[in-house]
């Protein structure tokens, strides 16, 4: 069964702008791990970050993770239209890794 | 870095036929390795988790005799879809983590699209 919840279902930008996804969860964690998805293809893994961190960033990324509310937030900077695909977050307790619904992110040139 | 090789990337299968999915690590060993079915445009659904020389573990509502799992090696895992039908038509994707790596969370295979006819 899927984690929780990820918003927005979808978002279109423009290249340069900033997009941010946010994600939401209903059990406890030891980590929560961001991934993209390109159409058809495997998960190429993003970053992630531990339940007792609160931010981290990893070139034009930057994660937050927010314990008390079960939530956490991807934000990418400057974006281009390479970074065109899906995102997904997944929780991951004692080696359960369970995916949100994901946000399409399209990035028009 | 960690890779995980699956294969093959794509098949078409007849109606009532079984299939074998490989899923391989390849530069490091893999006690647990995870099984995951993606509908078009939704999200991952965990299926089971193969152990390294246990039964694999099914995820409520998964049919063990159909989507049978063996993990006979520290690098291969393998789902055999039996019987196939169309609604068994999806996107099949394993996944590992490296022991040494726990930081860099779980490596994906590139997945598996099956389409039974």
């Amino acid at each position: 069964s899927q984690q929780g919840e990820e918003d927005p279902q979808a978002l279109s930008i423009q290249e340069g702008e900033n997009a941010t996804m946010n994600c939401s969860y209903k059990t406890s964690i030891n980590n929560l791990q961001w991934y993209r998805q390109n159409s058809g293809r495997g998960l190429v893994h993003l970053i992630l970050i531990r339940s007792n961190e609160r931010e981290k960033h990893s070139g034009r990324l930057r994660v937050t993770l927010d314990t008390s509310k079960k939530s956490s937030s991807l934000l990418i900077t400057a974006s281009r239209a390479a970074d065109t695909a899906s995102y997904f977050c997944a929780t991951d307790y004692n080696n359960d890794m369970r995916f949100g619904a994901g946000t399409r992110l399209t990035v028009k040139p | 870095g960690a890779v995980v090789s699956q294969h093959p990337s794509w098949v078409i299968c007849k109606s009532g036929t079984s299939v074998k999915i490989e899923c391989r690590s390849l530069d490091f060993q893999a006690t647990t390795m995870f099984w995951y079915r993606q509908f078009p445009k939704q999200s991952l659904m965990l299926m089971a988790t193969s152990n390294e020389g246990s039964k694999a573990t099914y995820e409520q509502g998964v049919e063990k005799d159909k989507f049978l799992i063996n993990h006979a090696s520290l690098t291969l895992s393998t789902l055999t879809v039996t019987s196939a039908h169309p609604e068994d038509s999806s996107f099949y994707i394993c996944s590992a983590r490296d022991p040494g790596r726990v930081s860099y969370g779980y490596t994906f295979g590139s997945g598996t699209r099956l389409t039974v006819v």
